[in-house]
């Protein structure tokens, strides 16, 4: 089946500095991609869409300027938390959108951000 | 309004056994689709089982099978005969699709932690 991966699987990061999260669908094209955050015991909450070519499209309050989207290449995702703060530690999750015929999504295993 | 409702935060379910982790949605749209994910404490997500909303037939994958009712809104996943590794978390997601090309996201549900008791 398809593999997205993510890059770092876990990553600890002191307050103030920028983390770099990358997500690659390994064996097919991603013209679009997802960016997930869950919090301990919750749910997947949308970030943002991230478009091949263009800019992301945000959900609503979730800071663009805080967290970097950039989506360079048909089979690369790159999510930036620049000046991180603890609060932001979390699990962040990819998906890829693999065909737009059937809509499948397969997700990467995620990268755990710990914020010190 | 929520539009995914899983009501059940934990389930218990004996080794062997069947049980049925419940799904409700809210949607005005007509075409949707609905979805269950299985994330394990390592945290990826693993898809299980879609059904569409045009779908006349319940959706099955080999022990899991999707209830869908559409007059009720709900799409319970049902696993029969349990196993150990089937202790996760699972999520329901839906994605709305009458707005065209551009709807591709999904809105998940709080999840249902299910732990299958040997």
């Amino acid at each position: 089946g398809a593999v997205v991966s993510q890059h770092p699987s876990w990553v600890i990061c002191k307050s103030g500095t920028s983390v770099k999260i990358e997500c690659r669908s390994l064996d097919f094209q991603a013209t679009t991609m997802f960016w997930y955050r869950q919090f301990p015991k919750q749910s997947l909450m949308l970030m943002a869409t991230s478009n091949e070519g263009s800019k992301a499209t945000y959900e609503q309050g979730v800071e663009k300027d805080k967290f970097l989207i950039n989506h360079a290449s048909l089979t690369l995702s790159t999510l930036t938390v620049t000046s991180a703060h603890p609060e932001d530690s979390s699990f962040y999750i990819c998906s890829a959108l693999r065909d737009r015929v059937t809509y499948e999504q397969y997700f990467g295993p995620g990268t755990r951000l710990t914020v010190t | 309004a929520q539009k995914i409702t899983q009501t059940q935060p934990g389930m218990f379910v004996q080794e062997k056994e069947a049980v049925t982790l419940d799904c409700t949605y809210d949607t005005s749209d007509q075409s949707y689709g609905l979805f269950w994910y299985k994330q394990p404490s390592s945290g990826e997500m693993i898809f299980l089982i879609y059904q569409g909303s045009y779908d006349e037939q319940n959706a099955t994958e080999g022990r899991y099978s999707l209830n869908f009712q559409k007059a009720r809104k709900s799409a319970n996943l049902v696993i029969s005969a349990s196993q150990l590794g089937d202790s996760a978390m699972y999520f329901c997601a839906m994605r709305e699709m009458d707005s065209g090309a551009g709807s591709y996201q999904l809105t998940f549900g709080k999840g249902t932690k299910l732990s299958v008791i040997p």
